[in-house]
């Protein structure tokens, strides 16, 4: 079946320390990778993706994750977290043709909570 | 407007009743997409449209739950017979191309009581 496990469900670190999230799936075809977080009273907003190519991606606010298809990993890095990095972040696969391109698998999440 | 917008933001309804929400996408994307949020959940898909139709279905969980999208641009998201279980917060995105970037909505969180 398909999934993805983000095994963490919370995180704390400090203000400045290096970040990384973990996220594991299984999809039987050549998946799409996503990460997006969510922040309090605000919409899922894509950090970054990955459809193929270079498998490091870089994304928006300093994030960058690495497809791993050995390990079936997607796990985000941030090298320095901010304060305002404290949000909930959400792994997700998607098909990467056919009709069902539109249905995502998410993960359920893992919150991330910044120590100043 | 700028983004997706889902009206209303928050609705409460008593079990057995009609709901109706909104989503008004990113004007021309042409992919929709409905969500749906437990608490401590990440986003379970429910349906996607690509204009006017839906492309895939598979998510309602069943009969009471219906969306269309006339026109290819407004969706709306229809449950009858409300049930407690249905408390969650549905979200609404789009895209411009089927799979790419999804642009969400703040959402609309649903109350049955």
């Amino acid at each position: 079946a398909q999934s993805v496990t983000q095994p963490d469900i919370h995180i704390t670190v400090s203000e400045g320390a290096s970040l990384e999230l973990r996220c594991n799936y299984s999809y039987g075809a050549t998946p799409y990778l996503f990460w997006y977080v969510q922040s309090p009273g605000q919409g899922l907003q894509l950090l970054l993706k990955y459809f193929s190519g270079d498998t490091l991606v870089q994304g928006i606010k300093g994030f960058e994750a690495e497809f791993k298809r050995s390990q079936s990993s997607f796990n985000l890095r941030k090298p320095s977290v901010h304060w305002s990095d404290a949000a909930e972040y959400f792994c997700a696969v998607g098909a990467s043709y056919g009709g069902s391109q539109g249905n995502l698998i998410f993960g359920k999440g893992t919150k991330l909570s910044v120590k100043p | 407007g700028a983004g997706v917008s889902q009206t209303p933001s928050n609705k409460v309804t008593e079990k057995g009743k009609y709901v109706e929400l909104r989503c008004d996408p990113i004007s021309g994307h042409t992919a929709l997409y409905w969500y749906r949020q437990s608490l401590g959940q990440g986003p379970e898909f429910l349906i996607y449209f690509q204009g006017t139709g839906a492309a895939d279905d598979s998510g309602l969980p069943n009969d009471r739950f219906f969306a269309v999208r006339p026109e290819g641009s407004v969706s709306t998201l229809k449950i009858q017979r409300t049930e407690r279980g249905d408390s969650a917060v549905y979200l609404c995105a789009s895209s411009p191309t089927p799979g790419e970037k999804l642009f969400f909505g703040s959402g609309t969180q649903l109350s049955v009581l």
